[in-house]
C-alpha cells in the first residue's frame, strides 16, 4: 500500500527565515497531495493541495512543488511568523478518495 | 461552505461502557464520511470509511465489532465505541468529502475520548 515519510519531525526557524518540509510517496497512482496544518487539540486544515497535472502552486507565503518522476513534494513557507508554528502533515491520495498522511512536521518559529 | 461538525467536543467514559460520537456536514451531502484516530504526538490513522447506506470500510488492524459505524444520511455518520478500555482514549477526528474537487476532505473538530 501507500506509504508516505514526512522529513524532518521537527524543524526551528527563526521569524522572518523560510521553512521547507519534504514528502515523498511510494503509489504511482497518486494524484493528490495536499498539506494540513494543525494546532494542538484542534482539527487539520487545508492550507495548500496540489494535483499531478501542475508542478507547483503558490498562495501567499505559502507553495507547494511536485516531482512525479521522484515522487515527492514540498511545501515551502517563506518569511515565517511566530503563528506559522504548528505541526504540518502533507497526505497522498489513494484508492476510494482516501488519504495517507504523513507522520508530521513539528514548525517552531522562533521571534 | 463545507462545514463539518463533531459531538461531543470531549467525552469521558468508565472501562466497559460505549461512547457514540457524531459527524455531521452541515452546509454540504458528504457522499463519503472518514473516521481517524489520533494519538498524542503522532499522525492521523484512518480507522474506515464510510458512505451513506451501506456498510462501513475498516482499515486492516480497526475491529469492525468495536468501533461500529453508521452512516444513515448524507449529513450523519456516528462512530460508536463499544466496551471501552483505556487504550481507546484518544482523539477521532471525522472528515467529509462530497463537495468540491476529488479526494478534498473537510474535517470535523474531533473529539477527545478519555476512558478511566
Amino acid at each position: 500500500g501507500e506509504n508516505v515519510e514526512q522529513h524532518p519531525s521537527t524543524l526551528s526557524v527563526q521569524e522572518g527565515d523560510s521553512a521547507v518540509i519534504k514528502c515523498t510517496y511510494s503509489d504511482s497512482a497518486s494524484n493528490y497531495f495536499p498539506w494540513y496544518k494543525q494546532e494542538l487539540g484542534k482539527r487539520p486544515q487545508l492550507i495548500i493541495d496540489i494535483r499531478s497535472n501542475v508542478g507547483e502552486k503558490k498562495d501567499q507565503r505559502i507553495a507547494v512543488t511536485l516531482n512525479k518522476t521522484a515522487k515527492h513534494f514540498s511545501l515551502h513557507i517563506t518569511e515565517t511568523q511566530p503563528e506559522d508554528s504548528a505541526v504540518y502533515f502533507c497526505a497522498a491520495s489513494i484508492g476510494g478518495n482516501k488519504l495517507v498522511f504523513g507522520a508530521g512536521t513539528i514548525l517552531r518559529v522562533k521571534s | 461552505g463545507a462545514v463539518v461538525s463533531q459531538h461531543p467536543s470531549w467525552v469521558i467514559c468508565k472501562s466497559g461502557t460505549s461512547v457514540k460520537i457524531e459527524c455531521r456536514s452541515l452546509d454540504f451531502q458528504a457522499t463519503t464520511m472518514f473516521w481517524y484516530r489520533q494519538f498524542p504526538k503522532q499522525s492521523l490513522m484512518l480507522m474506515a470509511t464510510s458512505n451513506e447506506g451501506s456498510k462501513a470500510t475498516y482499515e486492516q488492524g480497526v475491529e469492525k465489532d468495536k468501533f461500529l459505524i453508521n452512516h444513515a444520511s448524507l449529513t450523519l455518520s456516528t462512530l460508536t465505541v463499544t466496551s471501552a478500555h483505556p487504550e481507546d482514549s484518544s482523539f477521532y477526528i471525522c472528515s467529509a468529502t462530497g463537495q468540491g474537487p476529488p479526494y478534498e476532505q473537510y474535517f470535523g473538530p474531533g473529539t477527545r475520548l478519555t476512558v478511566t
